[in-house]
C-alpha cells in the first residue's frame, strides 16, 4: 500500500529566508508526487506535481520541489519565503500503473512564515 | 472560470439524522472525488466516479455513505443516521480524467458537517 510522511507538523521560518517542507513516500515504481496548499476557509489548491523527467519541478508561487528517488523524497521549496506563504501543505502521492490508482494525502504540515 | 462549488459550506445536525451533501465540478471535468478531512489529518479518499458510474468507492467507512452522480456533472454525498464521528469537512474535487492520473485534482471549499 502507498502512504506518504510529512515529518513536521509545523515549520517557522522567517520572512525573506528559505524554506523547506518535507515529505517522504512509499510506493511501488516511480510515482506521481503532487503538493497542494490550503489556506485558512479555502479549498486545497495545486502547487506543482513531478510525473517523468527532470528531478527539480518548479510550480506555483515561487514553489519547487525536488524528487529524490534514492531518498524516497519530495520536499517543497522556496527561495525567499512570504508571510502570505502562511498555510498548511499536503503532499500527495499515486502508483504510476495505468488506469485509475488512488491518490494519497499526507497529514500536512503548517508553515508560518515570521515577518 | 468557475471553480469547484461545494454547498452547504456549514450543515449543523443531530445524530441519527440524514445528510446531503452536494458538489458541482468543474465544466468538462470528467472526474469527481470525495474526501473527508478530520481536524490535523490530510484529505481522506472516500468514492471516485468516472462519468456517472463511482468507479472506486473503497474509501467509504461503512453502508451509510452512499453518493451519487446521475448526469455525470453534479454529485450528492448522502449519509445516513449520521453518528457524531461523522464530525469533519467533506471535500470535493474534480479533474480532467481520473485514469491517467497525473491531472491535478481541483478542489471545493468543503462542506463541515457537525453532528450534534
Amino acid at each position: 500500500a502507498q502512504s506518504v510522511a510529512q515529518p513536521e507538523d509545523q515549520v517557522n521560518v522567517a520572512e525573506g529566508n528559505p524554506l523547506t517542507v518535507k515529505c517522504t513516500y512509499s510506493v511501488s515504481g516511480n510515482p506521481y508526487l503532487f503538493w497542494y496548499v490550503q489556506y485558512p476557509n479555502r479549498g486545497l489548491q495545486f502547487l506543482l506535481k513531478y510525473i517523468t523527467g527532470d528531478n527539480l519541478v518548479k510550480g506555483s508561487y515561487g514553489f519547487e520541489a525536488e524528487f529524490n528517488k534514492s531518498q524516497t523524497s519530495f520536499h517543497l521549496k522556496k527561495p525567499s519565503a512570504l508571510v502570505s506563504d502562511s498555510a498548511l501543505y499536503f503532499c500527495a502521492v499515486r502508483p504510476p500503473t495505468g488506469g485509475y490508482q488512488k491518490v494519497t494525502f499526507g497529514t500536512g504540515t503548517k508553515l508560518q512564515v515570521i515577518p | 472560470g468557475a471553480g469547484v462549488s461545494q454547498t452547504p459550506s456549514n450543515k449543523v445536525t443531530e445524530k441519527g439524522k440524514y445528510v446531503e451533501l452536494r458538489c458541482d465540478p468543474i465544466s468538462g471535468h470528467t472526474a469527481l472525488y470525495w474526501y473527508r478531512q478530520s481536524l490535523g489529518q490530510g484529505p481522506e479518499f472516500l468514492i471516485y466516479f468516472q462519468g456517472t458510474g463511482a468507479a472506486d468507492d473503497s474509501g467509504l467507512p461503512n453502508d451509510r455513505f452512499f453518493a451519487v452522480r446521475p448526469e455525470g456533472s453534479v454529485s450528492t454525498l448522502k449519509i445516513q443516521r449520521t453518528e457524531r464521528g461523522d464530525s469533519a469537512v467533506y471535500l470535493c474535487a474534480s479533474s480532467l480524467q481520473g485514469g491517467s492520473g497525473y491531472n491535478e485534482q481541483f478542489f471545493g471549499p468543503g462542506t463541515r458537517l457537525t453532528v450534534l
